[in-house]
């Protein structure tokens, strides 16, 4: 089968970094992304990343590490409105479903 | 241009009740999604269309839940009759192009709860 592990809660401060890890195991790897939810939103996404390494947008930074399985999302200069649940997703297939982990609270506090 | 929408924003129905959700995806997106999140789990697919066509319903929990996208547009998922577990908050997601369906525009949800 195909699971994802993400920790459950982070709480940070404002102005700090924080980095939420996720492993995977999948029968087929196409690629790693993460989505940001608010409380009653929708999950929007935030990043993919294909092949290893570190992918940057603006404050949120995405890295890939195939070889052992693992990625994480590094959020920069936290602000409150970073409050949210950070998800980690692959794809199913190649043109498929997003399977999704468990996501992780993310909590800033002043 | 205009996001996922989804209908209605929440549902309270009785056991063995129907009811029915509707999605109407981002004008020119082939290919939508349905997934569900109930409370304290993760979000879990239930199926995909691409046009009005069925690619994937694997993960469809039972026969009481029926999906259906009328011209390749919006679409609807019914359940009937619905059941407490079906409790829960039922996403709708849709993205242009399979090759990049890593990236999906979701909806705000339906807040389906059973009593």
């Amino acid at each position: 089968g195909q699971s994802l592990e993400q920790p459950s809660e982070v709480t940070a401060v404002e102005g700090a970094i924080v980095q939420i890890n996720c492993t995977y195991q999948t029968s087929g790897f196409y690629g790693l992304s993460w989505y940001q939810q608010h409380d009653g939103g929708a999950p929007t996404f935030l990043s993919y990343n294909a092949l290893d390494g570190l992918e940057e947008t603006g404050r949120f930074s995405s890295f890939l590490s195939r070889s052992d399985s693992y990625g994480y999302l590094l959020l920069q200069e936290l602000q409150m409105k970073d409050s949210a649940s950070y998800f980690c997703a692959v794809r199913g297939g190649s043109q498929g479903n997003l399977i999704f982990g468990k996501g992780t609270k993310l909590s800033v506090k002043p | 241009e205009a996001g996922v929408t989804q209908f209605p924003s929440h549902s309270v129905i009785e056991k063995g009740q129907t009811v029915t959700l509707r999605c109407d995806p981002i004008s020119g997106h082939d290919n939508l999604y349905w997934y569900r999140r109930v409370m304290g789990k993760e979000i879990k697919f239930l199926l995909h269309f691409v046009k009005e066509s069925k690619q994937d319903e694997s993960g469809m929990p039972n026969n009481r839940f029926l999906a259906e996208r009328t011209g390749g547009t919006y679409s609807t998922l019914k359940v009937q009759p619905a059941e407490l577990e079906d409790s829960g908050v039922y996403f709708c997601a849709s993205s242009q192009d399979s090759d990049f369906s890593y990236e999906q525009y979701f909806g705000p949800g339906t807040r389906l709860t059973v009593t």
